[in-house]
């Protein structure tokens, strides 16, 4: 198993409201990414945070936010959640943000109702 | 930006048999090819993984092999196992920028007695 914790690990919101996921990277990691996974498919890149700075962003909205903190652990924050927001969230850490193998988190899986 | 292709998305072998996964990619820069085995509700793990510079990489049953001419990888498993039945996921990166992982759709391989 990897270092990558994440939590919780199961959160269930109503449309419209926030939500705050974590993500606490591997010992040595500065980077994290974080992926949208949705049943049945490959994970989506959402952002890369790299020593606290955003390092990267995919095709999502502005309402899809994060945050590195100075011991690199990360936050990803989802407001005016919509039904199509429910899926498995995965962060990965790496060495650098330079393309180095990412190993990932167990995930928060989010139900919005 | 990058676009990885993934076949089959269903793949059932008997045990002992080999499993072969393709994958192909559209950027010709990309040049980082990881390979993740995820079992279910279980976080993405990667297997083995290969750089442009390198054709072939093997680990004990499990090999890629990589055309950067035909844009093209593919992953081998030999001797295939029960404990191999999962879904498998191919991705591509151009290192030494923002690690956006693209990730193709996933093969869920299936072992059976």
């Amino acid at each position: 198993e990897t270092g990558v914790t994440q939590s919780p690990t199961h959160l269930i919101k109503t449309r419209g409201q926030q939500v705050t996921l974590r993500c606490s990277s591997q010992s040595g990691h500065n980077t994290v990414s974080w992926y949208q996974q949705a049943l049945g498919q490959g994970p989506q890149f959402i952002f890369q945070y790299y020593r606290e700075e955003e390092n990267g962003r995919g095709n999502f909205p502005p309402r899809f936010s994060g945050l590195q903190f100075p011991n690199y652990s990360s936050e990803l924050n989802v407001n005016a959640l919509e039904l199509d927001d429910s899926a498995l969230y995965l962060c990965a850490s790496s060495e650098t943000g330079e393309g180095e193998t990412q190993y990932f988190g167990p995930g928060t899986r989010l139900l919005v109702l | 930006g990058e676009n990885v292709e993934q076949h089959p998305s269903t793949l059932s072998v008997q045990e002992g048999d080999s499993a072969v996964i393709k994958c192909t990619y559209s950027d010709s820069a990309s040049n980082y090819f990881p390979w993740y085995k995820q079992e279910l509700g279980k976080r993405p793990q990667l297997i083995i993984d290969i750089r442009s510079n390198v054709g072939e990489k093997k680990d004990q049953r499990i090999a890629v092999t990589l055309n950067k001419t035909a844009k093209h990888f593919s992953l081998h498993i030999t001797e295939t196992q029960p404990e191999d039945s999962a879904v498998y996921f191919c991705a591509a990166i151009l290192t030494g920028t923002a690690s956006k992982l693209t990730f193709g759709t996933g093969t869920r391989l299936q072992v059976t007695l």
